[in-house]
């Protein structure tokens, strides 16, 4: 296991257009997180799944915005209609399920970056 | 609500130097705070914890509830501890389980 993995790792994209990111947790992580970073900013909490279950939603997170971990393994954030203001790094993040040890423990994959035209 | 302010953007220290790292944080329950640096080209890495109450590569955070505070430090700086640094406070409860991060202090040790 090589860690949290994202792709892509960079997308070029129109406004107006869909687009979807990837994210591969460490295999014995059941919590997934997703995370925004714009220039100059710490990263925001977008939305996190035990499991595949989702169970918070930020409210950042617009009606344009969609995260599944349909299998409880990697999951999916689409962005439908991208506007400029999308345009940051997407940060994905696993950790142990609640009651271990590790479990407030975040790792981080390397991100996707968007930019929106 | 949660809120971390780390109230410098950017730090610049000697080699040799000590560094002091601030971090403010506003939070109504038991507070759980990481450090997280981010080393060029790397990404996102937990530093320390304050439960565990460990040294890591020489640095040391020492939770103060009275001040809110949770200021990482270091007596000497190295060049290799350039990077950007950001404070996070953990909430959780009522369903949410969040990681709030403060903006980041970006740490330059000079040669």
């Amino acid at each position: 296991d090589t860690g949290v993995s994202q792709n892509p790792r960079h997308k070029i994209t129109k406004r107006g257009q869909n687009v979807t990111f990837r994210c591969d947790p460490i295999s014995e992580h059941n919590r997934l997180y997703w995370y925004r970073q714009t220039l100059g900013q710490g990263p925001e909490f977008l939305t996190y799944f035990q499991n595949e279950a989702q169970l918070e939603k930020s409210r950042l997170l617009s009606d344009r915005f969609s995260a599944e971990r349909p299998k409880g393994s990697f999951s999916t954030l689409e962005i439908q209609r991208t506007e400029q203001g999308d345009s940051a790094m997407y940060l994905c993040a696993s950790s142990l399920r609640g009651g271990t040890g590790g479990a407030n423990v975040l790792t981080f994959g390397a991100g996707s970056r968007l930019t929106v035209l | 609500a949660q809120r971390v302010t780390q109230p410098e953007k950017l730090l610049s220290v000697f080699k040799g130097a000590p560094v002091e790292l601030k971090c403010n944080y506003s939070y109504s329950g038991s507070p759980e705070l990481f450090w997280y640096v981010q080393y060029s080209r790397q990404r996102l890495q937990l530093l320390l914890r304050h439960i565990s109450r460990e040294s890591i590569k020489g640095f040391t955070a020492d939770l103060n509830k009275g001040e809110t505070s949770f200021h990482l430090k270091k007596p000497f700086a190295q060049e290799e501890d350039s990077a950007m640094y950001y404070c996070a406070l953990l909430y959780s409860g009522a369903g949410s389980y969040q990681l709030t991060f403060g903006k980041g202090t970006k740490l330059s040790v000079i040669p």
